[in-house]
């Protein structure tokens, strides 16, 4: 069956670090992958996607690359700010459902 | 401006109650979605809607039931057969439901039962 597995949080980290939050799937055929971001007490907005392998989504300043070969989307950004922290979720579509791993909490201290 | 909106943003209700959330889309999309979130999971599929007058289970339906009487609007009835109603409940909506189609979500609606 499809399943997204995200590494467990809370990411904490200070301003300006570097951040990377793993993301793996399973899934039959090939599927688009998805970033949703969640802030507190709001709904979800999609953050950046990617539909075929190789692929690198990218939203303000975050990226993420469709990795085949190891079945990862993971997340990055260079350098997070105070306003990035929120819950991050991955996400696949395979025929016309979204299934959702559990969200990662990322909290950004000044 | 086009969007979702999901009223009320807090609900509160007696064990045994049914209650309904509205969920109300101007984006012209034919496909709407429930999902519901607990603390420390994902989103999870509660009912699916691809077009006027149809809809489809998702995973977790027992105790909710849903109408698309209307494009625009999708509410979800949560019944007393739901055993553990409490949760954030999440509308969505996209164009078309498939695989190159983004899924915009509403603000959500915190149901608390008593």
């Amino acid at each position: 069956g499809n399943s997204v597995t995200q590494m467990e949080g809370p990411v904490t980290l200070s301003e300006e670090a570097f951040l990377t939050i793993n993301c793996t799937y399973t899934a039959t055929g090939y599927p688009s992958l998805f970033w949703y971001v969640q802030y507190p007490g709001e709904g979800l907005q999609l953050l950046l996607k990617a539909t075929k392998a190789d692929d690198k989504g990218s939203n303000k300043g975050f990226e993420a690359t469709y990795r085949k070969e190891t079945t990862s989307f993971h997340l990055e950004k260079g350098s997070v700010q105070v306003s990035d922290s929120a819950v991050y979720f991955c996400a696949l579509m395979n025929t016309d459902k979204l299934i959702f791993g559990t969200g990662t909490r990322l909290q950004v201290f000044p | 401006d086009g969007g979702i909106t999901q009223s009320p943003k807090y609900l509160f209700r007696k064990e045994g109650q049914n209650v309904t959330l509205s969920c109300e889309q101007n984006l012209n999309h034919d496909a709407m979605y429930w999902y519901r979130q607990d603390p420390g999971q994902g989103l999870r599929l509660i009912y699916y809607s691809q077009i006027v007058n149809d809809f489809q289970k998702g995973d977790i339906a027992e105790g909710y039931s849903v109408s698309r009487e209307k494009k625009e609007s999708f509410p979800l009835t949560v019944t007393s057969a739901q055993k553990n109603p409490t949760a954030f409940y999440l509308c969505a909506s996209s164009v078309l439901a498939g695989v190159m189609n983004e899924q915009f979500f509403g603000p959500g609606t915190r149901l608390t039962v008593l």
